[in-house]
Formats: structure tokens, sequence, C-alpha cells
């Protein structure tokens, strides 16, 4: 059964700190990996899709990594910005059977 | 090009009573899934379907919860006879190929039972 674990649980940082956050999984046969935000009271928003054959993808300041081997993915954002603000979730694809999410990071960057 | 359609964004119900929330996929998408998040907790995978049939349920509780998604129209999660534990966002994702390309997800449906 896939397990997803995120570290830090909550990550509080001044503005402008560029920072990365973890994300482990216990079983490396996945399909992709998919990075969301999440702000409260609110859906979620799709940041970065990792697809198994590749292990890096790239948006603006935020790029995410996967080593499948070791089971980790980072999503590292740089000069991190009072909207950054949320909490960010980590999930992989089970051969497009479904998600697995992990709990989450709660990030607050502050001004 | 709307993305995954959900409603309603708030539901009310009394305990005993049905609730029914819609999914709308985005344009192009057969694949839909449904989420369940329980305050304080992730998301928890419920229900994968494509058109007219369920392909994966395991994450259904086994009692007053069902899912459908017909040839026309949304795809709609019924839970009958709510309880207080039902209070929780439901959210709908939806997918072109069945994860090639990811998922979409919707705004979520915020259930709360009195």
């Amino acid at each position: 059964k896939q397990e997803v674990t995120q570290i830090p649980a909550a990550l509080s940082v001044p503005e402008g700190e560029n920072l990365v956050l973890n994300c482990s999984f216990t079983d490396s046969a996945i399909y992709n990996l998919q990075w969301f935000r999440q702000d409260p009271g609110k859906g979620l928003t799709s940041l970065l899709l990792i697809q198994s054959s590749q292990r890096e993808q790239t948006s603006g300041r935020l790029n995410a990594s996967l080593d499948k081997s070791s089971g980790r993915s980072t999503l590292y954002i740089a000069a991190s910005q009072p909207g950054d603000s949320a909490t960010y979730l980590c999930a992989v694809d089970n051969y497009g059977q479904n998600f697995v999410f992990g709990p989450g990071t709660r990030l607050s960057v502050l001004p | 090009n709307a993305g995954v359609m959900q409603n309603p964004r708030h539901l009310v119900r009394r305990r005993g009573q049905e609730a029914r929330l819609r999914c709308s996929p985005m344009k192009g998408h057969s694949h839909v899934y449904w989420y369940r998040q329980l305050p304080e907790e992730g998301l928890k995978f419920m229900v994968y379907l494509q058109k007219e049939n369920i392909i994966d349920e395991s994450g259904m509780p086994k009692e007053r919860f069902s899912a459908e998604f017909p040839k026309e129209g949304p795809s709609i999660l019924r839970i009958q006879q709510v309880v207080r534990g039902d209070s929780a966002a439901y959210f709908c994702a939806s997918s072109r190929t069945g994860g090639d390309d990811g998922y979409t997800f919707g705004s979520g449906t915020r259930l709360t039972v009195v």
C-alpha cells in the first residue's frame, strides 16, 4: 500500500527566502507525481506534474524534482513571497488508478 | 474552457437527509475521481469512474455512499442518511487519459451536517 509523507508539516519563513519542501513515498513504482497548492477553504491548484520518466519540472519560481529509486520528490520555491502562503500537497499516481496524497506542508511567508 | 465544475459549493443537511454532490469534468475528460477531505486531515481517495462504469471504489464507505457517472450529465456522489461524521469537503478531479496528463481538481463541495 502506497504511503506518502511530507516534511516539514509546517514552515514559517521571512519573505525572500528560498525553501525546499520534501515528499517521500514508499512504493517507487509510480506513474507520475503532482504537486498542488491549497489555500484555506479552497480547492487544489496544480503546480507541477512530473511523469515517471522525468526527473524534474520547472514553472517560474518553482522547481520540482523526482527520484523514483529513493522514493523522494522535492519542491523548491525561490524568492518566496507572502502570496506563496498555502498548504502544499504532494500526490503520487499509482498507474492511473487513483492519487495518494501526502498530509501537506503548511507554508507561511512573512512580509 | 471551464475547469472542473462542482456544485453546490456549500451544502447543509440535517442528520438523516440525503446529500447529492455534482461534478462536471473538464471538456474532453472522461475519467472522474472523488476525494474526501475531513477537517484537519488529508485528502482520501473514494472512487474512480469512467462514463457509465465504476473502475475503483475501494475508498468508498460500504454503506450509504454511492457514485455514478452517466453517459449524459455530471458525475453524482450520493450520501444517504447523512451523519455528522460525513461533514467534510468533497473534491472531484478529472483527467483526459487516466493520469498521463495529471489531474485537474474542482473547488469542492463543503458538506455540513447539522
